[in-house]
């Protein structure tokens, strides 16, 4: 079963820094792109990154370009979330989730971890 | 930047049909998926392709995608069925999502 572990979350002062990490297990990692999305205290979801399944592509939202950086360890499956310059409006709950693509050129996120919070304060 | 609009909330008796709409400029020529979230649990897909039900999905799980609106419908609604869903969508390689509807079971 296609499992997505999310972990690094905790409490940090404006400014500072922190790094997630999701680990994957049970799928040929290194075959999929992969995205975090977070979601703010009663809000809807965000995506905030995402990258290619060798790590050559990475795209990222508006609000945290030049701040965040995605990565990814395919020899170790994992992915990563380095997010700096951490503001009050960054504090959410972080989601990994693997992105599907068909040979219809249809992609969605078909799995997700079970998310870590992140409160900047 | 692409933008998709979904009803806030929604309220629907048992057993009765729920259509969630996602609306976005030419979103027809697009391919849709859709998200349920339970509170306190990660979202859930539960349809892609505009259509497509994931393994697992039940059945009265529907979906739809034509000019600028997509609709997400179920039908017999169940109490189990209440939660946020979310429409998504690519820009390019961006993930857009709606702002989501919560479906209310009453």
């Amino acid at each position: 079963q296609v499992q997505l572990v999310d972990s690094g979350g905790g409490v940090v002062q404006p400014g500072r820094s922190l790094r997630l990490s999701c680990t994957a297990s049970e799928f040929t990692f290194s075959s999929y792109s992969m995205h975090w999305v977070r979601q703010g205290p009663g809000k809807g979801l965000e995506w905030v990154a995402g990258i290619s399944h060798d790590g050559t592509n990475k795209d990222y939202a508006d609000s945290v370009k030049g701040r965040f950086s995605i990565s990814r360890d395919n020899d170790n499956n994992m992915v990563y979330l380095q997010m700096s310059g951490l503001r009050g409006e960054d504090s959410a709950v972080y989601y990994c989730a693997r992105e599907e693509a068909e040979l219809s050129k249809s992609r969605y996120l078909d799995y997700w971890g079970q998310g870590t919070l992140v409160t900047v304060s | 930047s692409y933008e998709l609009t979904q009803p806030p909330s929604l309220s629907v008796s048992p057993g009765q049909t729920a259509r969630i709409t996602c609306s976005g400029e030419n979103l027809g020529v697009k391919y849709v998926s859709w998200y349920q979230q339970r509170p306190g649990q990660s979202p859930l897909l539960v349809m892609h392709q505009d259509k497509k039900r994931p393994s697992g999905i039940p059945e009265r799980f529907s979906g739809s995608n034509s000019g600028n609106t997509a609709t997400l419908t179920i039908a017999g609604t169940q109490a189990m069925d209440e939660a946020d869903y979310y429409c998504q969508a690519w820009d390019s390689n961006s993930v857009v999502f709606g702002g989501g509807t919560q479906v209310t079971v009453l």
